[in-house]
């Protein structure tokens, strides 16, 4: 198994530009997250999908956010418009759904986006 | 709402030291716990896990860990550390009641000096 993909690796932009973040997660996996991780603010959880329905979205920083998972194999994360304080990395992970509820996230390589 | 406290956020040790990094949840039910690790410049990476069973899981690279449910803690250990464990490691616990949802601590940073 290829492990969840993550495109671009690096990513950098200018201020007020578009930037779209591509995941593929595992075969099979039925939830998928996104994550961004910052120095000042660890790691958060922006939004995450079940069944390619979004069922937590709270995480998101504002308007300027986007993610939709249009099928079991493909989600998007979108800044539109891109501020340097949106500089981070970002990572996607999927997870099965184990018998019981529990579950384990499996992480991507993340996409280091840099602003500026 | 759930919460996972992880007390130490800097860790520096030297090699051949023991580990022990503290992990402590707020909830009441029934919990999943993890340790995740993260090199430098890497994703995370899943270290261990409890489920259920017996309280003490051991994981890759030498790495236990220890369920005390009436602690809510879930610590971390090695009793040999190597240069190479130098990393973030980060606890999660996921609760029936959170969607199981994974609710993260803030990490350790852990610095083995060779």
């Amino acid at each position: 198994d290829a492990g969840v993909i993550q495109s671009p690796r690096h990513e950098v932009t200018e201020m007020g530009q578009e930037v779209t973040l591509r995941c593929k997660p595992i075969s099979g996996h039925n939830s998928l997250f996104w994550y961004r991780q910052t120095m000042m603010r660890g790691l958060e959880l922006l939004i995450y999908f079940n069944n390619n329905v979004p069922i937590d979205d709270s995480g998101m920083p504002e308007d300027r956010f986007s993610a939709k998972m249009p099928n079991a194999s493909f989600s998007t994360l979108k800044i539109q418009p891109s501020e340097p304080r949106d500089s981070a990395v970002y990572f996607c992970a999927s997870s099965p759904w184990v018998s019981g509820g529990g579950y384990e996230q499996y992480f991507g390589p993340g996409t280091r986006l840099t602003v500026t | 709402a759930q919460s996972v406290s992880q007390h130490n956020h800097h860790v520096i040790l030297s090699e051949a030291a023991s580990l022990e990094l503290g992990c402590n949840y707020s909830y009441g039910g029934t919990v999943n716990l993890f340790w995740y690790v993260q090199y430098p410049g890497q994703h995370l990476q899943l270290l261990l896990k409890y489920f259920s069973g017996d309280p003490l899981v051991k994981g890759i690279k030498g790495f236990e860990a220890e369920f005390i449910k009436s602690k809510f803690s879930f610590n971390l250990r090695k009793p040999s550390v190597q240069w190479s464990d130098t990393a973030e490691y980060f606890c999660a616990v996921n609760a029936e009641d959170s969607n199981y949802q994974l609710i993260w601590g803030a990490g350790t940073k852990l610095i083995i000096k060779p």
